[in-house]
């Protein structure tokens, strides 16, 4: 079971858009639509903020979306704000079940 | 509330066993598949294993190579993680996760810390 790739880092300016990938296969974001997104701030659990590709659980802000195309998924933030600086993770099913991103580092400049 | 209460983790051998308790509150535990999710300090998220709501159905991450058991007992709200044979390359904080559906880990209790060390 191969990690998913992500960028290593991603960085905005407050306002600006930035979009994280998450790239895998035909196996695995290719086959299924169960992408989900995870944010993790410094020493705290992740939190759900995308599930199913493109929907967002109650309360989270709809600055997040998520989009996929073929074998690769994406997570877009808009209107970047200082709390967004964070770990994220993608993740989806594969056939041998479950497997996580390799995470990015985003930064809010 | 969703509320998912780790324990039984702790400093261990190389070669020792552990087992992890999840006490869960707040919503029907046997309605909800459960995983267990890992994470090294400082590293990503490590997918570990996965039950179904009755406990017929068990999945675990390749990589455990039949060293660690998942179970559960809905009478008693709890999810639990028997570890043997355990490495140093398991030192990790253990998460008990909630599937909330599509595959989507909406609950995650605070997780406790497995430390293999000679």
């Amino acid at each position: 079971q191969s990690a998913l790739t992500q960028p290593a880092s991603v960085s905005g300016s407050p306002g600006q858009s930035i979009t994280i990938s998450c790239t895998g296969t035909r196996n695995d974001i290719g086959a299924y639509n169960y992408v989900s997104w995870y944010q993790q701030h410094p020493g705290k659990v992740p939190k759900l903020m995308i599930y199913e590709v493109n929907n967002r659980p109650s309360g989270v802000s709809n600055r997040f979306s998520g989009s996929k195309s073929g074998n690769t998924a994406s997570l877009t933030i808009s209107g970047l704000q200082a709390e967004d600086e964070a770990d994220y993770f993608c993740s989806s099913c594969t056939t041998n079940y479950f497997v996580f991103g390799t995470g990015t580092k985003v930064t809010v400049l | 509330q969703v509320h998912l209460v780790e324990s039984g983790g702790g400093l261990v051998k190389p070669g020792e066993s552990l087992r992890l308790s999840c006490e869960a509150s707040g919503f029907t535990f046997s309605d909800y598949f459960m995983n267990w999710i890992r994470q090294a300090p400082g590293k990503g998220l490590e997918w570990v294993s996965y039950i179904s709501s009755s406990g017929r159905a068990i999945y675990y991450a390749d990589s455990l190579k039949g060293r660690f058991t998942i179970s559960r007992d809905n009478a008693k709200n709890s999810l639990f993680l028997q570890m043997n044979s355990l490495r140093a390359d398991d030192t990790a904080f253990y998460y008990c996760v909630r599937d909330g559906g599509g595959w989507s880990l909406d609950s995650w209790g605070q997780g406790t810390l497995v430390t293999v060390s000679s």
